[in-house]
């Protein structure tokens, strides 16, 4: 049971250039999200999938696009990378059933932007 | 006003003593709070939750609740050099988000 990954790790781009941000969870979770963290701004949701089959935006949705390819995968995608996408980027799951709406987060990817 | 608030810190405690987080929220509809303990150069680890006033122990970690006065707090006992980390104070309107406050530092020094 690995819980939430994302791959990769760790990525350099040029601006301009595109790249898809990986995740899937294994927890049977109906809910996905994607973070960025910036010093001193905490976390930001970028775009959220409440359930298989929906996305919608969250607090910083500009130059991103997101698919949910099915319950276990939900990916983020950069189109033409710029240097304030420079991040920390994280994706979590939740059941979201009942009162439940505790995160679990992936590891994360460190992107740099130049 | 933001969403949900906590001071930044750092919170510098000496070894074996009581940590003391607070958080505050705006949105009274808030149903569940949480805190999320997070190393630097990792993610998030949700260490607590509480959903109805009063308090919840689990193990060193307290969490307490007061809707009436939107403030959540989080008690670390004896504190251990281990603890030093951020924690982040995370909120759930009635909605499938949570809304995240800009975290605190802990630093615990022997």
């Amino acid at each position: 049971n690995a819980g939430v990954t994302q791959t990769p790790k760790f990525q350099v781009l040029k601006t301009g250039q595109s790249m898809t941000l990986q995740c899937a969870q294994d927890m049977n979770h109906n809910s996905m999200y994607w973070y960025r963290q910036d010093p001193g701004m905490g976390l930001r949701l970028i775009y959220y999938s409440a359930s298989e089959g929906t996305t919608d935006k969250g607090e910083v949705p500009n130059g991103y696009n997101v698919s949910r390819l099915n319950k276990r995968e939900f990916s983020l995608r950069l189109e033409s990378a710029a240097p304030s996408q420079t991040s920390v980027y994280f994706c979590a799951s939740s059941e979201n059933k009942g009162a439940t709406y505790e995160q679990y987060f992936g590891p994360g990817t460190r992107l740099t932007v130049t | 006003q933001k969403e949900v608030e906590q001071n930044s810190g750092p919170l510098s405690v000496p070894e074996g003593a009581i940590a003391s987080l607070n958080c505050t929220y705006s949105d009274r509809g808030s149903q569940s709070f949480f805190w999320y303990r997070q190393y630097s150069g990792k993610s998030p680890e949700l260490i607590m939750s509480i959903y109805s006033n009063g308090d919840k122990e689990d193990g060193r970690f307290t969490a307490q609740l007061n809707k009436a006065s939107q403030y959540v707090s989080l008690l670390i006992r004896d504190s251990q050099p281990s603890d030093s980390a951020t924690y982040l104070c995370a909120v759930n309107p009635p909605s499938y988000k949570l809304i995240f406050g800009a975290g605190t530092r802990l630093a615990v020094h022997p």
